[in-house]
């Protein structure tokens, strides 16, 4: 099966400053990759997704770039603002497969 | 659109009881739902994938006599955690997809349930 790991586990960066996330995946096979953002006790909220058929997405301050060959993508925020902090998870799927989730990035924004 | 609702949000038992946890997707019909369990601090952990009308499918290390899951209709799947332990504590989340139209790979998230066994 599918195998998604990110990286890093923490970040902290201060307000204003870009913040980056890392995660590959071991299924060549796979075609969609979205980031979720998951505060306290709340459910992930999909923010920006990526199908394979594409290189970079951009929405706003948050950009995603994928690399079929070597098999990574990554979250990119700019600008980043408090409110920015929470937990954030890569995943990748296969086809109708289900999502497998990386293990998730805490970032914090201080002020 | 693309709402998914849990029941119970939160559920204090005690040990050795049974725990019935609805999803229910509200504005759309889904032909799969999906249940995670995540601890504190961690990743979401797939238990299972259920469709409308079958048996969910487990994954591995889950088992099924102890979370079992009915899809009995296109908009509920329900897991109901039986015999519950303290290590049975944790959130809860669901998650559906779509039948048709909308975005084909997108999964929707129920806001989640939290179990604590006492």
């Amino acid at each position: 099966g599918e195998n998604v790991e990110q990286h890093p586990s923490t970040l902290s960066v201060q307000e204003g400053d870009s913040a980056v996330i890392k995660c590959t995946y071991s299924d060549s096979a796979s075609n969609y990759f979205p980031w979720y953002k998951q505060e306290l006790g709340k459910r992930p909220q999909l923010i920006i997704d990526i199908r394979s058929n594409v290189g970079e997405k951009k929405d706003q301050r948050i950009a995603v770039t994928l690399n079929k060959t070597a098999k990574h993508f990554s979250l990119h925020i700019t600008e980043t603002q408090p409110e920015d902090s929470a937990v954030y998870f890569c995943a990748a799927k296969t086809g109708a497969n289900n999502l497998f989730f990386g293990t998730g990035t805490r970032l914090t924004v201080i002020p | 659109g693309a709402v998914v609702s849990q029941h119970p949000s939160w559920v204090i038992c005690k040990s050795g009881t049974s725990v019935k946890i609805e999803c229910r997707s509200l504005d759309f019909q889904a032909t799969t739902m999906f249940w995670y369990r995540q601890f504190p601090k961690q990743s979401l952990m797939l238990m299972a994938t259920s469709n409308e009308g079958s048996k969910a499918t487990y994954e591995q290390g889950v088992e099924k006599d102890k979370f079992l899951i009915n899809h009995a209709s296109l908009t509920l799947s329900t897991l109901t955690v039986t015999s519950a332990h303290p290590e049975d504590s944790s959130f809860y989340i669901c998650s559906a997809r779509e039948v048709a139209g909308g975005h084909p790979h997108e999964q929707y998230f129920g806001p989640g349930t939290r179990l604590t066994v006492t």
